[in-house]
């Protein structure tokens, strides 16, 4: 079973800075990785898949790359509202699709 | 508009059953595999099984193995989660989601809101 490590577990960051989070896999995933954002009460929202390919109508603010076992996602030119939990999440050997612990973001 | 609904979360004893839904809408829902995730209260997010576009192939977390059945009806554009021997373990919120890909399995790229399932005496 693939476990997914993310760090840090919290970043605070300044408006106007750049946010850089890391997600480690136990073993190779290829590409096959997923982030996502989520607020407070509200479902995950997908930013990012195949480790680099940005949803639709995510801002180009967010930016993935990595593969096989190191990923990082980069929100530059942070803003408020980027303030929330991100999570990785593989799918190149399921089950299970295994999701990191989390980060959360502060703006 | 894609859109996620799910209902049947309530307070329900240890060792009790329950069926969650979730009607889907806005998209071609026989053709893309279904997702459960919960999330335990202040915790983060686990994924819960998986069912193909056509109901065929179904998989489990191992912490539900044997107890949730995951299920669809592509008559009624409707997944559902049938929920028994419930632990306090499995009390969260919980997601259905639709898969990025067509007839494949990837990550999901729209989620319901949520319904909260609370296993307590």
């Amino acid at each position: 079973e693939i476990v997914m490590t993310q760090s840090p577990a919290t970043l605070s960051v300044s408006p106007g800075e750049s946010a850089t989070l890391s997600c480690r896999a136990s073993q190779s995933v290829s590409s096959h990785l997923a982030w996502y954002q989520q607020k407070p009460g509200q479902a995950p929202r997908l930013l990012i898949y195949g480790a680099s390919t940005r949803a639709t109508g995510i801002p180009a603010r967010f930016s993935g790359s990595g593969s096989g076992t190191e990923f990082t996602l980069t929100i530059s030119n942070l803003q408020s509202e980027d303030s929330a939990v991100y999570y990785c999440q593989q799918y190149n050997n399921w089950p299970p699709y295994a999701f990191g612990q989390g980060t959360k973001l502060e703006i | 508009e894609v859109q996620l609904v799910e209902s049947g979360g309530v307070v329900v004893q240890p060792g009790g059953s329950l069926r969650l839904s979730c009607v889907a809408s806005g998209f071609s829902f026989d053709e893309y595999t279904m997702h459960w995730v919960r999330q335990a209260p202040g915790k983060g997010l686990e994924w819960v099984s998986l069912i193909s576009w056509d109901g065929a192939r179904t998989y489990y977390a191992d912490s539900v193995k044997g107890r949730l059945t995951i299920s669809r009806d592509n008559s009624k554009n409707s997944l559902y989660l049938q929920m028994n021997s419930l632990r306090t373990e499995d009390t969260a919120l919980y997601f259905c989601s639709k898969d990025i890909s067509i007839r494949g399995y990837s990550g999901s790229d729209f989620w319901g809101q949520g319904t909260l399932v609370t296993v307590s005496s």
